[in-house]
């Protein structure tokens, strides 16, 4: 079965800290690509990242990081120095070469909660 | 270089009534992407059209659902009759050419209110 699982539903943190937000995927394709996307309370999607399953390499972008872990099937996102902007509901998503052309498969979401 | 668009954006219809939910791609973009988001939920793939074709629909309901994107003009996502269960956010996502693994551009979403 393809599946994306977010485990944290919810996350609350205080401006500043760090946050990892955690995805695990399952799928038996050697060739897939993840995803993740962030929704603002205003709804929209942004796009945030796309891996390939054959570039392990853990990738920066300014105050975000992502952790790719092909042995424990993790794509892991981490938010460095957050703040108040960065809250919102946070997807990971994967598309794999034997399904669907075009089927992203989502994990439910983690909804993170920046404080000041 | 506008994203994707789409309308309305909030939707308000009475049980047993249809809704009409459109989608524009972005410019260039000739593979379109509907999801359905339910309260709480992650997103769920619905159907995938190329202009006049539907390439995938498995995740569509059986019944009341249909899409289209035809030649010209946006693409349609219909609702017959609908039901409260209906009610969600609708996604439309665009890319420019084939493949599974392009970045989908997603639009702003039409949410669905079924009184």
């Amino acid at each position: 079965a393809q599946k994306v699982t977010q485990a944290q539903t919810e996350i609350s943190v205080v401006e500043k800290e760090d946050v990892t937000l955690d995805c695990v995927y399952e799928t038996r394709d050697t060739t897939y690509y993840l995803f993740w996307y962030k929704q603002p309370p205003s709804g929209e999607l942004v796009f945030l990242i796309r891996r390939n399953s054959f570039d392990e390499q853990n990738e920066i972008s300014g105050r975000y990081s992502w952790n790719f872990q092909k042995s424990t099937s993790s794509f892991n996102f981490t938010i460095t120095a957050s703040q108040v902007v960065d809250s919102a509901v946070y997807f990971c998503a994967l598309i794999f070469y034997g399904g669907s052309q075009g089927n992203l498969i989502f994990g439910k979401g983690t909804k993170l909660s920046v404080k000041p | 270089n506008a994203g994707v668009m789409q309308n309305p954006r909030h939707l308000v219809r009475r049980r047993g009534q249809e809704a009409r939910l459109r989608c524009s791609p972005m410019k260039g973009h000739s593979h379109v992407y509907w999801y359905r988001q339910l309260p709480e939920e992650g997103l769920k793939f619905m159907v995938y059209l190329q202009k006049e074709n539907i390439i995938d629909e498995s995740g569509m309901p059986k019944e009341r659902f249909s899409a289209e994107f035809p030649k010209e003009g946006p693409s349609i996502l219909r609702i017959q009759q609908v039901v409260r269960g209906d009610s969600a956010a609708y996604f439309c996502a665009s890319s420019p050419d084939r493949g599974s693994y392009n970045e989908q551009f997603f639009g702003p979403g039409t949410r669905l209110t079924v009184l």
